[in-house]
């Protein structure tokens, strides 16, 4: 089955600089990688996502990344606020009988430092 | 939009105990998720309905989870009985193809099993 692996389990920056999460994933046939953010004592929030056609999607700070060939894909924050401040997840999944089974890498707590 | 409402938000029981969690998706969405979240991990899927029928619960633990989705609405998931190693949070999702599958989660279930 898929497996995802997420870097850093731990980032910290300073308000206003970049921040970038790293995942891999091991399935070649997975066509749909999102991004989530977990804040807490809430479920994870879609805030971005991007499918095997197309290598790059940006939207404002947000920026995702993909490397079919490599089997990798990135999240890059921009200008990082605190309210960045928060528990990211990737995940991948292939669509199976219409509606996509998600693999979660194991998250990386993000920490906007005002 | 309403979103995905679950109940309790928390539940603490003693083992051996047995527990139900509800789910109520959002309104048309045709598929449902639950998840398990662990401590510091990423969400990870235990059944996953097409209206009401569970499509996969390859990964639910059948000797002491069931699930159900009667109607093809609402949801509940039981666990009897409940083992320490069950504490986690139970997250609920839901999903529809008019909306790209994007998932929707809950805010989840917190599960302490003294």
């Amino acid at each position: 089955g898929e497996n995802v692996e997420q870097h850093p389990s731990t980032l910290s920056v300073q308000e206003g600089d970049s921040a970038v999460i790293k995942c891999t994933y091991s399935d070649s046939a997975s066509n749909y990688f999102p991004w989530y953010k977990q804040e807490l004592g809430k479920g994870p929030q879609l805030i971005i996502d991007i499918r095997s056609n197309v290598g790059e999607k940006k939207d404002q700070r947000i920026a995702v990344t993909l490397n079919k060939t490599a089997k990798h894909f990135s999240l890059h924050i921009t200008e990082t606020q605190p309210e960045d401040s928060a528990v990211y997840f990737c995940a991948a999944s292939m669509t199976q009988g219409g509606s996509e089974k998600l693999v979660f890498g194991k998250g990386t707590k993000l920490t906007v430092n005002p | 939009e309403a979103g995905v409402v679950q109940s309790p938000r928390y539940k603490i029981i003693e083992k051996k105990q047995p527990v139900a969690f509800w789910c109520n998706p959002i309104s048309g969405h045709n598929t449902l998720y639950w998840y398990l979240q662990n401590l510091g991990q990423g969400p990870e899927l235990l059944i996953r309905y097409e209206n009401e029928e569970a499509v996969d619960d390859s990964q639910l633990p059948k000797d002491r989870f069931s699930a159900e989705r009667l109607k093809g609405v609402d949801s509940t998931l039981k666990i009897q009985p409940a083992e320490l190693g069950d504490s986690a949070v139970y997250l609920c999702a839901s999903s529809s193809r008019d909306r790209d599958n994007e998932q929707f989660f809950g805010p989840g279930t917190r599960l302490t099993v003294l």
